[in-house]
């Protein structure tokens, strides 16, 4: 089975400072990962997703992470905060099962929690 | 186009009641996922539809907790026999197709169990 860790429930940064929200994941398989924001009241918002390529990979709003398949992370980075940023992050993984079919469900890290200071 | 909408917002209801919780997925999305928020639990899946069946249940916490989804497109949660612990947001999220996409998600309707 899959799963996903996110280090740091909390993460907070003045307006203009780099963002880095961690997430780490462990998978037998290739995994797919994925990075949503989750604003108050609101649902989720794909900011951007690895499948297979390009290990780089650039969202919405600015945001970029790495697939680093020797460290299992896919952190996510912005280079610039801003206040608008605040929100709850998740990343989230999902694999092929055995029989290379797919049911696509997510398993989801903890969250993070970004605050950004004026 | 619209995207995917969940009804009612907010519920509150008590202890021992049965409620229904309705998604709206966006048109032409063959793909239905429930997922329940909590405090304590954080993100947890509950259950995945192709089309109107469910071949994976696996996230359902209960026999209390049911759902079912009609002509390829809305789905209902039922959840019996309510408890305390069932107190959680309930999202709903679609995408297209039997391939891992992304998923687009509701706002989640709210479900206090008093």
């Amino acid at each position: 089975a899959q799963s996903v860790t996110q280090l740091g429930s909390h993460v907070s940064v003045s307006e203009g400072a780099l963002v880095l929200l961690r997430c780490n994941y462990s998978s037998s398989v290739p995994p797919y990962l994925f990075w949503y924001v989750q604003y108050p009241n609101q649902g989720l918002q794909l900011l951007l997703k690895y499948t297979t390529g390009a290990t780089l990979v650039k969202g919405i709003n600015g945001f970029e992470a790495e697939f680093k398949k020797s460290e299992t992370s896919f952190h996510l980075t912005k280079p610039s905060a801003h206040m608008s940023d605040a929100a709850e992050y998740f990343c989230a993984v999902s694999v092929y099962n055995a029989g290379g079919t797919s049911y696509g469900k997510l398993t989801f890290g903890q969250g993070t929690i970004l605050t950004v200071h004026p | 186009g619209a995207g995917v909408s969940q009804s009612p917002s907010n519920k509150v209801t008590e202890k021992g009641k049965d409620v229904e919780l309705r998604c709206d997925p966006i048109s032409g999305h063959t793909a239905l996922y429930w997922y329940r928020q909590s405090l304590g639990q954080g993100l947890e899946f509950l259950i995945y539809f192709q089309g109107n069946s469910a071949p994976d249940k696996s996230g359902l916490p209960s026999d209390r907790f049911s759902a079912e989804r009609t002509g390829g497109s809305v789905s209902t949660l039922t959840i019996q026999r309510t408890q305390q612990e069932d107190s959680a947001v309930y999202l709903c999220a679609s995408s297209f197709g039997r391939q891992i996409r992304e998923q687009y998600f509701g706002p989640g309707t709210r479900l206090t169990v008093t």
